[in-house]
């Protein structure tokens, strides 16, 4: 079975440019998650999907992050424009979705590294 | 406010001893938690979970015990290997919700 697809795995980009990362998640897995992870830190949710629909985002920077997840399968996390703190891994997860059990595993992907400029 | 805590960011251990690795949580609403394992340049990789209606899940050679009480749960490895060696983060979701806090992440080093 193939894990979760992250892409690009690096990009390094100058500040106030756009950016925007891709993933695709185990088929079958309805829910998606995207995740922030700083050097030293633990991954951060950003953002939640449950099928096409954005569950929760509330720790989303709506002001220059968005994301999108069409047709309930690949999802892509946008960012415009790209600050110097943006620095980080994006880690894209997704699991079955909200049941017990086996349905809390979160399966990551490798994650994109963005470091700018 | 950190609610999921790893306070030990690195641990040594001798190939074929234990290896403990602690998490301190504060939201008394957390009622499922789980150990992940992450490699350089890869994504974290499920370990074991558990529920908090139980205080010991095992799984080979991983064992996470949960102390609801004391707010607090550990996971032991042993034999520790050297293939153990990465990071662990525990994580913990609230009753109710999805949404995954995570630890700051302990890195295990498994001497040979």
């Amino acid at each position: 079975e193939a894990g979760v697809v992250q892409s690009p795995r690096y990009k390094i980009i100058e500040k106030k440019q756009p950016v925007a990362f891709w993933c695709n998640p185990i088929s079958g897995h309805n829910t998606l998650y995207w995740y922030r992870q700083n050097l030293g830190q633990g991954p951060e949710l950003l953002i939640r999907y449950e099928n096409e629909e954005a569950v929760d985002d509330s720790q989303l920077p709506k002001d220059r992050f968005s994301a999108e997840r069409l047709k309930g399968v690949d999802s892509t996390l946008k960012i415009q424009p790209a600050e110097l703190g943006d620095s980080a891994v994006y880690l894209c997860a997704s699991s079955l979705g909200p049941l017990r059990g086996k349905g809390n595993e979160q399966y990551f992907g490798p994650g994109t590294r963005l470091t700018v400029t | 406010d950190q609610q999921v805590k790893q306070n030990s960011p690195s641990l040594s251990v001798q190939e074929g001893r234990i290896s403990i690795l602690n998490c301190d949580y504060t939201n008394s609403m957390f009622d499922y938690f789980l150990w992940y394992k992450k490699y350089p340049a890869e994504g974290p990789t499920f370990l074991i979970s558990i529920s908090s209606i139980k205080d010991k899940n095992e799984d080979g050679r991983f064992t996470v015990f949960l102390n609801k009480s004391a707010k607090h749960l550990s996971l032991h490895i042993v034999p520790s290997q050297p293939g153990d060696s990465a990071v662990y983060f525990c994580a913990a979701r609230a009753s109710g919700t999805y949404k995954y806090i995570f630890g700051t992440g302990t890195r295990l080093k498994v001497l040979a």
